[in-house]
This record gives C-alpha cells, sequence and structure tokens, in this order.
C-alpha cells in the first residue's frame, strides 16, 4: 500500500522565482490538504483540495496556489519566492468522511530560498 | 479561530518510565477531533492516537493514552515503558468535524533517556 509520496524531497530557490512541489495521496484517498511547517514550529495550514477544488484556505498569500488533478495528486505552487518561504512542506492525505479526519504525512519538501 | 497550545517545548523521560505531554485548545465547537502526532527526526510524521470530542471514554493505543478533558480543554499525552524508538518532537492537533483544517500546536520534543 503506496503512502503519500511528495517531491522533490529538497530544493534550493532564490528570492523571486517560482517552485512547484508535488504530492501523490495513499492510495484510496480523495483529499489532499498542504501544510507549511517552519523549522522549530508547527505545521500551519495552506489549503486543503478535494474533487479538484480548493475547499479550504488558511492565512497565505495568494501567491500560494494549488491545484488537484483527476487522480487525486496535487501541486503546490509558490510564486515570487521570498526568504520568509524557506521551510518544510508537508502534503498530507485523508477521506472527505466526517467519522475519519486523520491525516497520512508525506516525508515532505524541504524548500530554501536565497 | 482554534488554537493549540502545547507549553512544553521540550521533555525527557528515563527508559521503561512514564511522561505526559500537555496539550490545551481553544474552540467554541462542540463535535471535533483531537490527535498527537510523531514526527521523528528527518522522518514523516505519523498519528499516535486520536480521539472524538463526543467520547467520553479516553482513547488508548497499547503504550499511549490521553487524558481528555472536554470542559477544561485538555488533552494530554501519556506514554508508559517509554522506548528509546520514541524519542521524537510530538504535535497535539485539533480539527473541527465541519472542516477540513487541522490546527496544530508547536510541538514537544521528547528525549528517551537510556
Amino acid at each position: 500500500d503506496a503512502g503519500v509520496t511528495q517531491s522533490p524531497t529538497h530544493l534550493i530557490k532564490t528570492r523571486g522565482q517560482q517552485v512547484t512541489l508535488r504530492c501523490s495521496p495513499k492510495s484510496g484517498h480523495d483529499t489532499v490538504s498542504w501544510y507549511q511547517q517552519a523549522l522549530g514550529q508547527g505545521p500551519q495550514f495552506i489549503f486543503q483540495y478535494y474533487e479538484e477544488e480548493e475547499r479550504q484556505r488558511g492565512n497565505f498569500p495568494d501567491r500560494f496556489s494549488g491545484h488537484q488533478f483527476p487522480n487525486y495528486s496535487s501541486e503546490l505552487n509558490v510564486n515570487a519566492l521570498l526568504l520568509g518561504d524557506s521551510a518544510l512542506y508537508l502534503c498530507a492525505s485523508s477521506l472527505m468522511d466526517r467519522e475519519l479526519g486523520e491525516l497520512f504525512f508525506g516525508e515532505g519538501s524541504r524548500l530554501t530560498v536565497l | 479561530a482554534q488554537t493549540v497550545t502545547q507549553s512544553q517545548p521540550e521533555m525527557s523521560v528515563q527508559e521503561a518510565e512514564t511522561v505526559t505531554l500537555s496539550c490545551t485548545y481553544d474552540t467554541s465547537e462542540s463535535d471535533y477531533y483531537l490527535f498527537w502526532y510523531k514526527q521523528p527526526p528527518s522522518r514523516q510524521m505519523i498519528l499516535v492516537i486520536r480521539q472524538e470530542a463526543y467520547k467520553q471514554q479516553n482513547a488508548t493505543e497499547n503504550r499511549f493514552s490521553v487524558n481528555f478533558q472536554k470542559a477544561a480543554k485538555s488533552f494530554s499525552l501519556k506514554i508508559s515503558d517509554s522506548q528509546l524508538g520514541d524519542a521524537a518532537m510530538y504535535f497535539c492537533a485539533y480539527r473541527s468535524a465541519y472542516a477540513g483544517k487541522s490546527t496544530f500546536g508547536d510541538g514537544t520534543t521528547l528525549t528517551v533517556k537510556p
């Protein structure tokens, strides 16, 4: 049973560039959420995708955008990168079911902005 | 907005002993889920235990148990017979029953001494 996979695992960008991070959810899951985890802090919710639509969004600027594909995989795009965007970006999948709320996480994509 | 507070940035326990990690949360909702996640160094976050707010009985998973005090909005994690493999960062998380967003605390780093 394939778990949540993310790519790339590490990447380095410079300020002003754009980045795309990718996520494949756990087999059977239909919902993908993205979180930003700064060093030494807890994950912060960016947004959640279900049925190819953004269902909920956290307090992140429009520079952060995403997409979900028909196979449930997802992308996170960040434009005009800032130094403060350096973080571990976590993808988490789940089932859109009221009784099942646990998240299954990938290993993350560590983004460094220079 | 919901908030989750973990007041212990670091905790230490002797192998085979018991340790309790604290978590408090703030919400005006009555139906929600609470979780403890474990994030080992450089490894993916995994679920340790979860609690449905409508259940009065405290959840238990092998050596892990919770003390859920709904009125006090407290959700502590007890780890019994601590093992070296329990060393990790532990995050308390809240999720409304009506939204996909999970709110995390800033974590407690647990060290297990041999």
